[in-house]
């Protein structure tokens, strides 16, 4: 069955501009979460969603947010971006909310300019 | 908060030979999961291994293993005849309502 599908892979923007990054999860998997990647900060819990509501939040600024659809598909929303947002943006996704069966993407790698 | 140390930024292993990679965690949580992912330059994150924290068995696959101590909440993975595709960034994970990531050790396995 296919994986979780991130998509762009890669994107450019310039400061200040807003960003929309997509993600497919797995057949039937129902529970989506979001982590930012950098080297200097590591792996960054954003939040998660499952059944369309967000279910838990990261300690990220309100320029972050996130919505699920009813398919489950994911789109995270990034607003007035900052060179520090540069980073690895990658889904997760599972069956079900805290359940131990989470399958990751390949990220989409953002570089703002 | 939780945290999640790994104290080896990079660790070399002999092809065929035996590495142990470290892993601490701190919580005051009795319910919750561990995980050992690997990051390949193809920048996805791959499932090693996983333990639910209300098991004493120690999980294994195949040739990863895991010794985990709960008292002392240490979590280290056992990679046994290690093979040119381990190479890889790993990280170990905590996980109660979200994921915990530790700041992950480079593999490097040498012919």
């Amino acid at each position: 069955k296919a994986g979780v599908t991130q998509t762009p892979r890669y994107l450019i923007k310039t400061r200040g501009q807003q960003v929309t990054l997509s993600c497919s999860p797995i057949s039937g998997h129902r529970s989506v979460s979001w982590y930012q990647q950098t080297p200097g900060q590591g792996l960054q819990f954003l939040f998660e969603y499952f059944s369309e509501t967000q279910r838990n939040k990261g300690n990220f600024p309100g320029r972050f947010s996130g919505r699920q659809f009813s398919n489950s598909r994911s789109e995270m929303n990034v607003s007035t971006l900052e060179l520090g947002d540069s980073a690895l943006y990658l889904c997760a996704s599972s069956l079900r909310l805290n359940n131990y069966g989470y399958t990751f993407g390949s990220g989409t790698r953002l570089t703002v300019v | 908060a939780q945290t999640v140390t790994q104290s080896q930024p990079e660790m070399s292993v002999q092809e065929a030979e035996t590495v142990t990679l470290s892993c601490t965690y701190d919580t005051s949580e009795s319910d919750y999961y561990l995980f050992w992912y690997k990051q390949p330059p193809s920048r996805q994150m791959i499932l090693v291994i996983r333990q639910e924290a209300y098991k004493q068995q120690n999980a294994t696959e195949n040739r990863f293993s895991v010794n985990f101590q709960k008292a002392a909440k240490s979590f280290s993975l056992k990679i046994s005849d290690s093979q040119l595709g381990d190479a890889a960034m790993y990280f170990c994970a905590y996980r109660d309502n979200q994921f915990y990531f530790g700041t992950g050790t480079s593999l490097t396995v040498i012919p």
